[in-house]
């Protein structure tokens, strides 16, 4: 059972490339999440799913975009690469009423 | 917009001993779940306990503990019989479905 799997773990972008990362989950849940952590600032939600075909923003979602085409698959996408993108960012995904599972994060570093 | 506080950056504790950690939230919500992660080196968010708002009784599991004061806002986590093991970032998080809302972390060390 593999959980939440984020692809890719580590890259380096270029300021102005674009990029999407990957998440994709097998446990048939219903919730996913995407959230990016930075020193000092815990982790904070760019965008949201509650199901497929839907998304919602979160607290950071400036720069970011999202698709659920897939229950499985929650794609962020950054159009345009920023150095203040620079972080680890997160892929979770929960049932009703329990608690998210996260995957490993992927580090992101914008030159 | 419901917020979580964690006021300690920075804690230590002597292995064998037991240490509190300290979580606030605000909210005007009145059936939620709060939850406490652990994050070690590794990276991973792991969960540690969790809290459901209309339970009274407090989360137990193993050497982990939960203060729940619902009408103070508070959330406290306490580990008993502390292990190197438990070094790590610790986060508090207030969920109101279908969001998480997680506090800046508190960074735990263990002293041999």
């Amino acid at each position: 059972n593999a959980g939440v799997t984020q692809t890719p773990k580590f890259r380096v972008l270029k300021t102005g490339q674009s990029m999407t990362l990957l998440c994709a989950q097998d446990m048939n849940h219903e919730y996913m999440y995407w959230y990016r952590q930075d020193p000092g600032m815990g982790l904070r939600l760019i965008h949201y799913s509650v199901g497929e075909g839907t998304t919602a923003k979160g607290e950071v979602p400036d720069g970011y975009n999202v698709s659920r085409l897939k229950k499985q698959n929650f794609l962020l996408g950054l159009e345009s690469a920023a150095p203040s993108q620079t972080s680890v960012y997160f892929c979770a995904s929960s049932s009703v009423g329990q608690p998210q599972h996260f995957g490993d994060g992927t580090r992101l570093s914008i030159l | 917009a419901q917020t979580v506080t964690q006021s300690q950056p920075e804690m230590s504790v002597q292995e064998a001993e037991t240490v509190t950690l300290s979580c606030t939230y605000d909210t005007s919500e009145s059936d939620y779940y709060l939850f406490w992660y652990k994050q070690p080196p590794s990276r991973q968010m792991i969960l540690v306990i969790r809290q459901e708002a209309y339970k009274q009784q407090n989360a137990t599991e193993n050497r982990f503990s939960v203060n729940f004061q619902k009408a103070a806002k508070s959330f406290s986590l306490k580990i008993s019989d502390s292990q190197l093991g438990d070094a790590a970032m610790y986060f508090c998080a207030y969920r109101s479905l279908p969001k998480l809302v997680f506090g800046k972390g508190t960074k735990l060390t263990v002293n041999p």
